[in-house]
Parts: structure tokens; sequence; C-alpha cells
């Protein structure tokens, strides 16, 4: 099964607003409410920011936000900071019962 | 303090097998789904399988369907992956992953190492 699409990069300001999308379809992220989020830092483990499509979990900063629409998934950070530079991925359950990553999207704080 | 320590890891022959394992501390281990979840070298990360608290279901990515078990004891608190028939594409880092339920990984190990070369 073909990983979900997400834009291989995107960049923002500090201060600015930046959104990733997750496109699948409707046997995955369009079919379910099991869309997650996760930020990866160079070299680091992957950290959860968003599940259940818009939910935070407790420590993860308000600035971060997730939505759907559809078969497409969005992450949108507002107020960039530098920290923010990360390798952004998500992941969606699948009616086959499997789960499913995003390619992932290199987020770049100019 | 939840802990994920992966292990087993190592270099080995296409075609050889390895076993990891996942030893979980710090939570009930036999409240939670586990998952393996791989990243190939300077690549995204790629679902491998999970396996519901009492082993009932188990699920596997295609890639690795017929050739990797999953399985754990949860009187040891362990995850394990039995992987067979390994190729160069199983090259990667294996981390083991808590689910918090509806399919949610709230906690990562730090990953063990997996190269497959001869």
């Amino acid at each position: 099964q073909s990983a979900l699409t997400q834009p291989a990069s995107v960049s923002g300001s500090p201060g600015q607003s930046i959104t990733i999308s997750c496109t699948g379809t409707s046997s995955d992220v369009g079919g379910y409410k099991y869309v997650s989020w996760y930020q990866q830092h160079a070299g680091r483990v992957p950290r959860l920011i968003i599940f259940g499509v818009s939910y935070r979990p407790s420590g993860v900063s308000n600035r971060f936000s997730g939505s759907k629409s559809g078969n497409t998934a969005s992450l949108t950070i507002s107020g960039l900071q530098a920290e923010d530079e990360a390798q952004y991925y998500c992941c969606s359950y699948t009616s086959s019962g499997t789960l499913l990553f995003g390619g992932g999207t290199k987020l770049t704080v100019l | 303090e939840v802990q994920l320590v992966e292990s087993g890891g190592n270099l080995v022959l296409p075609g050889r097998s390895l076993r990891l394992s996942c030893v979980a501390s710090g939570f009930n281990f036999d409240d939670h789904a586990m998952h393996w979840v791989r990243q190939r070298p300077g690549k995204g990360l790629e679902w491998v399988s999970s396996i519901s608290w009492n082993s009932g279901k188990k699920d596997y990515a295609d890639s690795v369907k017929g050739r990797f078990t999953i399985s754990r004891d949860n009187a040891r608190n362990s995850l394990y992956l039995q992987m067979n028939s390994l190729t160069g594409d199983d090259t990667a880092l294996y981390y083991c992953a808590k689910e918090d339920g509806d399919y949610t990984f709230d906690f990562w190990g730090r990953g063990t190492l997996v190269t497959v070369s001869s």
C-alpha cells in the first residue's frame, strides 16, 4: 500500500503559520477519525503532536492544530518558532486493519 | 516514567533471521496494543506490525506479511518481532511503540538497528 501523500517540504518565517497536508483515500484518511501527526527532529525519536484528527496530547503547544476534510488531513502550526524545524509525518488507520504513514514533510523555519 | 527499550538489532546476511525484543516499563503493559515501526536510513516512517493487548489480533504491513511474526509476553512486559527471510529492504531502525488507544503511538523506544547485507 502506498504512503499517504504529503508535500516533501514546506517553509515559513518565524511568527508565520504553515499548513501541511496529508492526502489519502476513503479507505484510510477519509474513512476514519484515526489520523495522528508526529514530529521528528533530526536524529531523534518521533513525538506525537496530534491524535484523533484534531486532539493535542498534554504538553503539546496549542500552536499545533489538526483538521480533516474529505480524504485530506491537515496540520497547522501557527506562530512558527525555530524549534519547530523538523520532519512531520501523518498516520492513518486503514480499512485493511493496518496503519499507513505519510511520506513525511520537512519543515524549514527561515 | 514510560520506557521502551528495544534490542536484538544486528548485521545479518540476506535470507537469515533475526528476533527483536522490546522491554516495557512504567505502564500497565497488558492494557495496551503494541506496534513495530521502522525507518530506513534517511527515509520516512513505515508501520510494520501490531498486536492487541491479549495477542488476539495481529496485523502486518504487506511488505513483511508471511516473513515477520509479532508476539508478546505480558508476564515479561515484552514485545517481540521475529523476522525471517530478511532482505536489504529490511535494513532500518526498528522502533517499538505503545498505542494509547485509537491507533495512536504515544511513546516510542529509541530503536534498534537492523542491517541486512552480505
